[in-house]
């Protein structure tokens, strides 16, 4: 079974800074994606970035990079130059290719707030 | 439209009632998929259509949940005879193919009174 695990139910952090937040996690499949999506106070589930687990190079999407560290079973996302905007909920999500073929895996969330 | 768009925003149902919710996928999107999130957890998975086929629907919590895609577009869950532990958000995303971008809706918010 894949298992995604997000350690931190909260994190705060001074705008401009920077902010790792920590996701892990498990699965027997050979090939996999991972996934990052915010969630806003509105509901809406917002794609941020994408890992392929065969990716040479980690994942960039303008201020978010994903830390992959492959034998540590790591995915974390990493936020530049934080924002207020950036305040919300943050999931770390896995799809396998074989176990689960399509559906997503997601983790418990980490709330990020932003402080001014 | 330009996104997925799901409705009801909001419903509230009193207990034993049957309840739908609507999902519009973006257009041309091939794959389906509905997701339960209880407040304060992630989403989970509930079932998954290809076109108007629903290939996994390992995710369905009880057989008073079913789901279906009879155009390969709109799709319709459905909660018959609901419970107060159906109360959560129920979301929809969608897909150009089965391995490609899951894009999300806003929810459905689902409250059993």
């Amino acid at each position: 079974a894949q298992k995604i695990t997000q350690t931190q139910p909260g994190m705060f952090v001074q705008e401009k800074e920077a902010v790792t937040l920590d996701c892990t996690y498990d699965t027997s499949d050979p090939s996999y994606g991972l996934f990052w999506y915010k969630q806003p106070s509105s509901g809406e589930m917002i794609f941020l970035i994408y890992q392929g687990s065969y990716d040479q190079q980690n994942a960039t999407e303008g201020r978010y990079s994903l830390n992959f560290q492959k034998a540590r079973k790591s995915a974390n996302l990493v936020i530049s130059a934080s924002q207020l905007g950036d305040s919300a909920m943050y999931f770390c999500a896995m799809r396998g290719r074989i176990q689960g073929a399509q559906k997503l895996v997601f983790g418990q969330g980490t709330r990020l707030t932003i402080n001014p | 439209g330009a996104g997925v768009s799901q409705s009801p925003r909001y419903k509230v149902a009193k207990r034993g009632q049957d309840v739908a919710l609507r999902c519009d996928p973006i257009s041309g999107h091939v794959s389906l998929f509905w997701y339960q999130q209880a407040l304060g957890q992630g989403p989970e998975f509930l079932t998954y259509f290809q076109n108007e086929a629903q290939l996994d629907k390992s995710g369905l919590p009880s057989d008073r949940f079913f789901a279906e895609r009879p155009e390969g577009s709109v799709s319709t869950l459905k909660i018959q005879r609901t419970q107060q532990e159906d109360s959560a958000v129920y979301l929809c995303a969608s897909s150009l193919a089965s391995r490609e971008i899951q894009f999300f809706g806003p929810g459905t918010r689902l409250t059993v009174l």
